[in-house]
C-alpha cells in the first residue's frame, strides 16, 4: 500500500492549452474523489466516482473539465482550453468507507 | 458560499500555549472530520466524529462534535512547533461529497 499517487506534482501551462492529471488510488478503494484547492482555502469538491461510475459532479465543473475512471482503478482529470482562473492545487482522494478519505499530494497547476 | 466556517482564519502562538479552533455551520452533518495539511501536500485525516456531543482525544488534541451535529471544535494543549499547519474540518451530509471548511492556519513559534 503506497498511498494515493498523483502525477504530475507540478504543471505549468499556457492559457488555452489542455492538461491532464492522473490519480492512482489505494488499490482496494472503490471510492475516488477530485477536489480543487486555491491558496489559503479549503478544498472544493469537483467530482466523485464509485468504481467506474461517475456519480456526482459539482457545478464548479464546467464543460471544459472532464474526469474518467475507465476500469474503476486510476482516474484522469482533463481541463481543456485552460484559463488563468484554473490555477490551483488539484487533489485526489480515495476511500473504502465514507468516514476516511486518503488524499494524494496533489497536482499544482499554474496557468500563465 | 462556504457551508462550514472556521475561526480563527489565522493563529500564531508560542510553544506551550493552548488553542481552540472552531468549525460552524447552519447545516446538520452525519459526521465531521478534521484534517491537517502541510504546504504542498494533501490533507491528512486526524479524526472522525459521528455522534452529537461526542468527544475524542488524540494525544494533546481534543475534538468535540456539537450536540446538534452542526459544529465542532478542536482544542490543542501545550502546542508544539510540529503542530504548525492548516487545520480543516469537513462535513458529510450523507451525499457523495465532503464539504470542507475555510481552514485555520496555525503557526507555533518555538
Amino acid at each position: 500500500d503506497t498511498g494515493v499517487s498523483q502525477n504530475p506534482r507540478h504543471k505549468i501551462t499556457k492559457r488555452g492549452q489542455n492538461v491532464t492529471f492522473r490519480c492512482d488510488p489505494i488499490s482496494e478503494h472503490n471510492r475516488l474523489y477530485w477536489y480543487r484547492q486555491t491558496l489559503g482555502q479549503g478544498p472544493e469538491f469537483l467530482t466523485y466516482f464509485q468504481n467506474e461510475a461517475q456519480l456526482e459532479k459539482s457545478r464548479l465543473l464546467s464543460d471544459r473539465f472532464s474526469a474518467e475512471r475507465p476500469k474503476g482503478s486510476f482516474s484522469t482529470l482533463e481541463i481543456q482550453r485552460t484559463e488563468q482562473g484554473d490555477s490551483a492545487m488539484y487533489l485526489c482522494a480515495s476511500s473504502l468507507s465514507r468516514e476516511k478519505l486518503f488524499f494524494g499530494s496533489g497536482t499544482q497547476l499554474s496557468v500563465l | 458560499t462556504q457551508l462550514l466556517e472556521q475561526s480563527p482564519q489565522f493563529l500564531s502562538i508560542q510553544e506551550g500555549e493552548n488553542l481552540t479552533v472552531y468549525c460552524n455551520s447552519s447545516s446538520v452533518f452525519s459526521s465531521l472530520q478534521w484534517y491537517r495539511q502541510e504546504p504542498g501536500e494533501g490533507p491528512v485525516l486526524l479524526v472522525t466524529v459521528v455522534t452529537g456531543g461526542e468527544v475524542k482525544k488524540l494525544k494533546r488534541l481534543t475534538f468535540q462534535f456539537g450536540d446538534a451535529r452542526k459544529d465542532s471544535s478542536l482544542h490543542i494543549t501545550a502546542a508544539q512547533p510540529g503542530d504548525t499547519g492548516l487545520y480543516l474540518c469537513a462535513g458529510d451530509r450523507s451525499g457523495n461529497q465532503f464539504y470542507f471548511g475555510t481552514g485555520t492556519s496555525l503557526t507555533v513559534i518555538p
